[in-house]
C-alpha cells in the first residue's frame, strides 16, 4: 500500500514569493491534515479536512495561507506571500474515517521550506 | 499550543540498554499516541493507548498510561542504533491531536 505522498521534498524561495505544497493521502483515508513543524518542536496543526470540508482551520494564518482539497482526495497548501518565519517542514498526514476521536495518523515525508 | 511535554528533552544511552521517556499532559484525553521521527524523515506511528487502558506492548515497546497523574511513559527495551530518533507523544483531546516537543534519543554503539 502506498503511503502519503508529498511534493516537493524541498523548496527554497525568496520572501514575498508564493509557494505551494501538494499531498496525496493514503487511498480511502477521509481525513487529511496539514501540519507545520519547526526545528526541535512537535507538529502544529494548520488544517484538518473531512473529505473535502475543512473542519478545523483555527490555526491556519488565513491572511497568507490557503488550502484546498478538491474531490476529497489530493490537497494543496499555499502560502502567499511567504515570510522568513514560514521556514519550516510542512507535513501532510491522513487517517481513516473520523469517528469523534483521533485515530492513528500516517505521515508523508514532508516538504522542507526555506524562505530567504 | 502544545499539551504534551516529553521528559527528558534528550537522552543518550549505550546500545542494548533500555530507554524510558515520559510524557505529561494537562487535560482529559481520549487516547495518547507515541510517534517516532528519524532525522530527515516523516513521523511514524508507534503505539496508541486509550484512556481506559493502563499498559500496552508492541515488540520492544511498552507504553503505560496513568490518567490520574496525566502522564505516560514509553519504554524501549534492548535499544538498537536504529532506535536513534526523536519520540513524540500526542494526546487526543477536544477533537484535536496535540503534540509535545519530543525527546531526542541517541543510541551509542
Amino acid at each position: 500500500e502506498a503511503g502519503v505522498v508529498q511534493s516537493p521534498r524541498y523548496k527554497i524561495i525568496e520572501k514575498k514569493q508564493p509557494v505551494a505544497f501538494w499531498c496525496n493521502p493514503i487511498s480511502g483515508h477521509n481525513t487529511l491534515y496539514w501540519y507545520r513543524q519547526n526545528l526541535g518542536q512537535g507538529p502544529e496543526l494548520l488544517i484538518r479536512y473531512e473529505n473535502e470540508e475543512a473542519v478545523d482551520d483555527s490555526q491556519l494564518p488565513k491572511d497568507r495561507f490557503s488550502a484546498e482539497r478538491l474531490k476529497g482526495v489530493d490537497s494543496t497548501l499555499k502560502i502567499q506571500p511567504a515570510e522568513l518565519g514560514d521556514s519550516a517542514v510542512y507535513l501532510c498526514a491522513s487517517s481513516s474515517r473520523w469517528q469523534g476521536v483521533q485515530e492513528t495518523q500516517y505521515f508523508g515525508p514532508g516538504t522542507r521550506l526555506l524562505v530567504l | 499550543s502544545q499539551q504534551g511535554e516529553e521528559d527528558p528533552q534528550a537522552l543518550s544511552i549505550q546500545e542494548g540498554e533500555n530507554a524510558t521517556m515520559n510524557c505529561s499532559y494537562k487535560t482529559s484525553i481520549n487516547n495518547l499516541q507515541w510517534y517516532r521521527q528519524n532525522s530527515g524523515r516523516g513521523l511514524v506511528h508507534l503505539i496508541l493507548i486509550r484512556s481506559n487502558e493502563r499498559e500496552k506492548h508492541s515488540g520492544r515497546l511498552r507504553v503505560t498510561l496513568d490518567t490520574s497523574k496525566k502522564s505516560s511513559s514509553l519504554l524501549i527495551t534492548a535499544s538498537r542504533a536504529a532506535d536513534t530518533a526523536s519520540y513524540f507523544c500526542a494526546t487526543d483531546s477536544n477533537y484535536q491531536l496535540i503534540w509535545g516537543a519530543g525527546t531526542k534519543l541517541i543510541i551509542k554503539p
